[in-house]
């Protein structure tokens, strides 16, 4: 079964930082592309970053560009995102989203077809 | 950017009756990369149909996905309590959006 757990959420004064991790299991972890989307509160889901299985192509949407860095460790079968220069608006829930398919040079993003159940950011003074 | 609107915002049906939920795209989504999600509260997002008609792994076969260019529909034939939910269309390939959800409500 896949398992996707992230972890390191919490509240955070705009200007900080916050690492996120995602701990997978249950899938060849090296094998698959990887995501973050991300969902404020009451509100629809964002896309918020992707990258290839061998970390080749990473890829961010423009709200977060410069801002936030996504990695992985496939020894660690783990996902990251590390987000500096937090903002109010990147208050939300995020998500650890497996791709369906693979990104690479022309392909950005793809569908989600295994999600973790999220891990709360909230950036407030 | 391509923009997704999702309509009706909601959709108010009874168990057992057909839910057609519509999603219209500002340009043409290439390749039919289109997909549909399921959310309930407090809970993530549920893959159902990918590449605008492909139903995802062990999605019952009540849940069907049509269209092309800049139309798609998410067609749930019989509606089941436990169908009640948030659905989001999503594009995607050389950017990403989603829609902005529609409710489906008893």
């Amino acid at each position: 079964e896949v398992q996707l757990v992230e972890s390191g959420g919490g509240l955070v004064k705009p200007g900080g930082s916050l690492r996120l991790s995602c701990a997978a299991s249950g899938f060849t972890f090296s094998s698959y592309s990887m995501n973050w989307v991300r969902q404020a509160p009451g509100k629809g889901l964002e896309w918020v970053s992707s990258i290839s299985s061998s970390s080749s192509y990473r890829y961010y949407a423009d709200s977060v560009k410069g801002r936030f860095t996504i990695s992985r460790d496939n020894a660690k079968n783990s996902l990251y995102l590390q987000m500096n220069s937090l903002r109010a608006e990147d208050t939300a829930v995020y998500y650890c989203a497996r791709a369906q398919g693979s990104i690479s040079m022309i392909f950005v993003v793809t569908s989600f077809d295994n999600w973790g159940q999220g891990t709360l950011v909230t950036v407030s003074s | 950017e391509i923009v997704l609107t999702q309509s009706p915002a909601t959709l108010s049906l009874s168990p057992g009756e057909r839910a057609t939920l519509s999603c219209g795209a500002s340009q043409s989504v290439s390749s039919s990369y289109l997909a549909w999600y399921q959310q309930k509260p407090g809970l993530a997002p549920r893959l159902l149909i990918y590449d605008a008609s492909n139903r995802a792994t062990g999605i019952p076969d009540r849940f069907s996905g049509s269209g092309s260019g800049t139309d798609f529909t998410l067609t749930i034939s019989r509606l089941d309590p436990e169908d009640f939910a948030v659905y989001y269309c999503q594009q995607y390939g050389t950017s990403g959006t989603f829609g902005q959800g529609t409710k489906v409500e008893i």
